[in-house]
Protein backbone atom coordinates (compact mmCIF):
# COMPACT_ATOMS: atom_id res chain seq x y z
CA UNK A 1 0.00 0.00 0.00
CA UNK A 2 1.18 3.30 -1.21
CA UNK A 3 1.62 5.61 1.85
CA UNK A 4 3.79 8.27 4.41
CA UNK A 5 4.54 7.17 8.11
CA UNK A 6 5.42 9.10 10.76
CA UNK A 7 6.87 7.86 13.87
CA UNK A 8 6.59 8.56 16.81
CA UNK A 9 2.31 9.43 16.20
CA UNK A 10 2.25 11.30 19.71
CA UNK A 11 5.33 12.34 21.92
CA UNK A 12 6.05 14.61 25.18
CA UNK A 13 8.86 15.68 26.32
CA UNK A 14 10.73 18.34 27.82
CA UNK A 15 12.30 21.58 26.84
CA UNK A 16 15.90 20.52 25.38
CA UNK A 17 15.70 17.25 24.99
CA UNK A 18 16.44 16.56 21.07
CA UNK A 19 14.11 14.42 19.81
CA UNK A 20 13.52 13.17 16.22
CA UNK A 21 10.50 12.43 13.93
CA UNK A 22 10.90 9.87 11.18
CA UNK A 23 9.04 9.79 8.09
CA UNK A 24 9.26 7.43 5.51
CA UNK A 25 7.32 7.02 1.78
CA UNK A 26 7.54 4.05 -0.03
CA UNK A 27 6.45 5.71 -3.60
CA UNK A 28 9.67 6.37 -4.26
CA UNK A 29 9.20 9.71 -4.31
CA UNK A 30 11.90 13.05 -5.01
CA UNK A 31 9.65 15.81 -3.08
CA UNK A 32 9.45 15.49 0.73
CA UNK A 33 8.21 18.11 2.78
CA UNK A 34 7.13 18.81 6.99
CA UNK A 35 4.54 21.04 8.19
CA UNK A 36 3.30 21.85 11.30
CA UNK A 37 -0.51 22.86 12.02
CA UNK A 38 -1.39 25.26 14.99
CA UNK A 39 -4.91 26.48 15.78
CA UNK A 40 -5.65 29.67 13.32
CA UNK A 41 -2.61 29.43 11.66
CA UNK A 42 -3.65 26.24 9.43
CA UNK A 43 -0.35 24.49 7.64
CA UNK A 44 2.85 25.98 7.32
CA UNK A 45 6.14 24.69 5.87
CA UNK A 46 9.07 24.00 7.69
CA UNK A 47 11.48 22.57 5.25
CA UNK A 48 11.44 20.71 1.74
CA UNK A 49 13.59 18.33 0.14
CA UNK A 50 13.74 17.92 -3.59
CA UNK A 51 15.44 14.91 -3.82
CA UNK A 52 18.35 12.95 -1.79
CA UNK A 53 20.83 15.35 -0.05
CA UNK A 54 18.95 18.03 -1.34
CA UNK A 55 17.07 20.08 1.14
CA UNK A 56 15.65 23.68 1.69
CA UNK A 57 14.30 25.93 4.31
CA UNK A 58 10.34 26.75 4.25
CA UNK A 59 8.11 29.12 5.90
CA UNK A 60 9.02 28.24 9.84
CA UNK A 61 12.44 26.56 9.65
CA UNK A 62 14.09 27.87 13.21
CA UNK A 63 14.64 25.52 15.70
CA UNK A 64 14.21 22.19 13.00
CA UNK A 65 16.83 20.37 11.10
CA UNK A 66 15.99 18.15 8.40
CA UNK A 67 18.80 15.41 6.39
CA UNK A 68 17.70 13.48 3.29
CA UNK A 69 20.13 10.39 2.95
CA UNK A 70 18.04 8.16 1.44
CA UNK A 71 14.95 8.94 -0.65
CA UNK A 72 12.57 6.88 0.81
CA UNK A 73 13.41 8.84 4.88
CA UNK A 74 12.85 12.45 5.41
CA UNK A 75 13.65 12.87 9.35
CA UNK A 76 12.63 15.83 11.07
CA UNK A 77 15.27 17.08 13.98
CA UNK A 78 14.41 19.45 17.16
CA UNK A 79 18.50 19.75 18.27
CA UNK A 80 16.58 22.06 21.54
CA UNK A 81 13.15 21.80 21.59
CA UNK A 82 11.44 24.72 23.11
CA UNK A 83 7.22 24.38 24.20
CA UNK A 84 6.11 26.98 21.04
CA UNK A 85 7.41 24.16 18.97
CA UNK A 86 4.00 22.19 20.61
CA UNK A 87 2.20 21.36 17.81
CA UNK A 88 1.02 18.86 15.36
CA UNK A 89 3.50 18.15 12.42
CA UNK A 90 3.00 16.49 9.20
CA UNK A 91 5.15 14.87 6.50
CA UNK A 92 4.16 15.00 3.03
CA UNK A 93 5.73 13.42 -0.28
CA UNK A 94 5.20 14.10 -4.12
CA UNK A 95 6.60 12.05 -7.09
CA UNK A 96 8.12 15.54 -8.68
CA UNK A 97 7.94 19.02 -8.02
CA UNK A 98 4.85 20.61 -5.63
CA UNK A 99 2.67 20.57 -8.65
CA UNK A 100 1.71 16.72 -8.61
CA UNK A 101 -0.41 15.45 -5.48
CA UNK A 102 0.89 15.33 -2.21
CA UNK A 103 0.31 12.64 -0.19
CA UNK A 104 0.38 13.21 3.98
CA UNK A 105 1.46 11.57 6.59
CA UNK A 106 -0.86 10.70 9.75
CA UNK A 107 0.85 13.43 11.65
CA UNK A 108 2.95 13.85 15.02
CA UNK A 109 1.57 15.44 18.08
CA UNK A 110 4.37 17.11 19.96
CA UNK A 111 4.37 18.48 23.24
CA UNK A 112 7.01 20.31 24.65
CA UNK A 113 7.19 20.76 28.41
CA UNK B 1 3.89 37.22 -0.94
CA UNK B 2 1.83 34.17 -1.12
CA UNK B 3 -1.58 35.09 1.17
CA UNK B 4 -4.60 31.97 1.43
CA UNK B 5 -7.47 33.05 2.89
CA UNK B 6 -10.72 31.11 3.82
CA UNK B 7 -13.53 31.78 6.63
CA UNK B 8 -13.33 29.56 9.52
CA UNK B 9 -16.58 28.02 9.49
CA UNK B 10 -19.44 27.03 7.20
CA UNK B 11 -22.89 25.14 9.07
CA UNK B 12 -25.18 23.41 7.22
CA UNK B 13 -28.01 20.71 6.82
CA UNK B 14 -27.64 17.52 5.47
CA UNK B 15 -28.64 17.00 1.69
CA UNK B 16 -28.14 20.77 0.96
CA UNK B 17 -25.32 22.13 -0.45
CA UNK B 18 -22.20 23.55 0.68
CA UNK B 19 -20.13 26.28 -0.81
CA UNK B 20 -16.62 27.04 0.81
CA UNK B 21 -14.50 29.87 -0.80
CA UNK B 22 -11.14 30.78 -0.34
CA UNK B 23 -9.10 33.82 -2.16
CA UNK B 24 -5.24 33.63 -2.95
CA UNK B 25 -2.83 36.52 -3.89
CA UNK B 26 -0.26 35.29 -6.10
CA UNK B 27 -0.85 35.36 -9.35
CA UNK B 28 1.57 32.77 -10.28
CA UNK B 29 -0.12 29.83 -8.71
CA UNK B 30 -0.11 27.52 -11.04
CA UNK B 31 -2.23 24.67 -9.38
CA UNK B 32 -5.14 25.02 -6.70
CA UNK B 33 -6.49 22.31 -4.35
CA UNK B 34 -8.79 21.59 -1.71
CA UNK B 35 -7.74 19.01 1.07
CA UNK B 36 -10.21 17.23 3.38
CA UNK B 37 -8.93 16.88 7.13
CA UNK B 38 -10.90 14.46 9.41
CA UNK B 39 -10.24 14.61 13.69
CA UNK B 40 -6.99 12.99 13.81
CA UNK B 41 -6.46 12.70 10.28
CA UNK B 42 -4.19 13.49 8.01
CA UNK B 43 -4.74 15.80 5.00
CA UNK B 44 -6.87 13.97 2.08
CA UNK B 45 -6.34 15.39 -1.54
CA UNK B 46 -9.72 16.33 -2.48
CA UNK B 47 -9.61 17.63 -5.93
CA UNK B 48 -7.31 20.40 -7.74
CA UNK B 49 -7.56 22.51 -10.47
CA UNK B 50 -5.14 24.20 -13.01
CA UNK B 51 -4.96 27.54 -12.69
CA UNK B 52 -5.90 28.38 -16.34
CA UNK B 53 -9.06 26.05 -15.78
CA UNK B 54 -12.61 27.84 -14.87
CA UNK B 55 -14.34 25.05 -13.76
CA UNK B 56 -13.80 21.17 -12.41
CA UNK B 57 -16.97 18.79 -11.26
CA UNK B 58 -15.84 15.10 -9.88
CA UNK B 59 -18.88 14.15 -8.45
CA UNK B 60 -20.33 15.54 -5.52
CA UNK B 61 -17.52 18.39 -6.27
CA UNK B 62 -17.37 21.40 -7.85
CA UNK B 63 -14.16 23.82 -8.20
CA UNK B 64 -15.11 26.92 -9.95
CA UNK B 65 -12.12 29.53 -10.27
CA UNK B 66 -11.51 33.19 -10.61
CA UNK B 67 -8.87 33.84 -11.48
CA UNK B 68 -8.78 37.20 -12.00
CA UNK B 69 -10.42 37.86 -8.86
CA UNK B 70 -8.03 35.10 -7.55
CA UNK B 71 -11.13 33.66 -5.61
CA UNK B 72 -11.34 30.04 -5.38
CA UNK B 73 -14.29 27.86 -4.71
CA UNK B 74 -15.28 24.21 -3.83
CA UNK B 75 -18.98 23.28 -3.93
CA UNK B 76 -20.29 20.09 -2.00
CA UNK B 77 -23.62 18.87 -3.60
CA UNK B 78 -26.24 16.79 -1.06
CA UNK B 79 -23.59 16.87 2.10
CA UNK B 80 -23.97 14.55 4.40
CA UNK B 81 -22.56 13.98 7.48
CA UNK B 82 -19.82 12.25 6.68
CA UNK B 83 -18.59 15.39 4.76
CA UNK B 84 -17.89 17.32 7.99
CA UNK B 85 -14.44 17.65 8.61
CA UNK B 86 -11.72 20.82 8.13
CA UNK B 87 -11.14 21.75 4.36
CA UNK B 88 -7.83 23.59 3.27
CA UNK B 89 -7.48 25.50 0.33
CA UNK B 90 -3.84 25.31 -1.05
CA UNK B 91 -1.93 27.16 -3.87
CA UNK B 92 1.43 25.76 -5.99
CA UNK B 93 3.60 28.45 -6.33
CA UNK B 94 6.94 28.38 -8.34
CA UNK B 95 9.25 29.61 -5.93
CA UNK B 96 13.20 29.34 -5.60
CA UNK B 97 13.07 27.03 -8.89
CA UNK B 98 10.36 24.64 -7.20
CA UNK B 99 6.82 24.43 -6.00
CA UNK B 100 5.40 24.61 -2.95
CA UNK B 101 2.35 24.90 -1.84
CA UNK B 102 0.64 27.53 0.91
CA UNK B 103 -2.24 26.71 3.06
CA UNK B 104 -5.09 28.51 3.94
CA UNK B 105 -6.11 28.14 7.92
CA UNK B 106 -9.06 25.87 7.00
CA UNK B 107 -12.86 26.34 7.01
CA UNK B 108 -14.35 23.90 9.44
CA UNK B 109 -17.46 22.18 7.60
CA UNK B 110 -20.04 21.31 10.13
CA UNK B 111 -22.96 18.70 8.96
CA UNK B 112 -26.08 18.60 11.02
CA UNK B 113 -28.73 15.79 10.28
Amino acid sequence: EAQVTQNPRYLITVTGKKLTVTCSQNMNHEYMSWYRQDPGLGLRQIYYSMNVEVTDKGDVPEGYKVSRKEKRNFPLILESPSPNQTSLYFCASSLERGTDTQYFGPGTRLTVL
Amino acid sequence: GEDVEQSLFLSVREGDSSVINCTYTDSSSTYLYWYKQEPGAGLQLLTYIFSNMDMKQDQRLTVLLNKKDKHLSLRIADTQTGDSAIYFCAESTPRRGYSTLTFGKGTMLLVSP
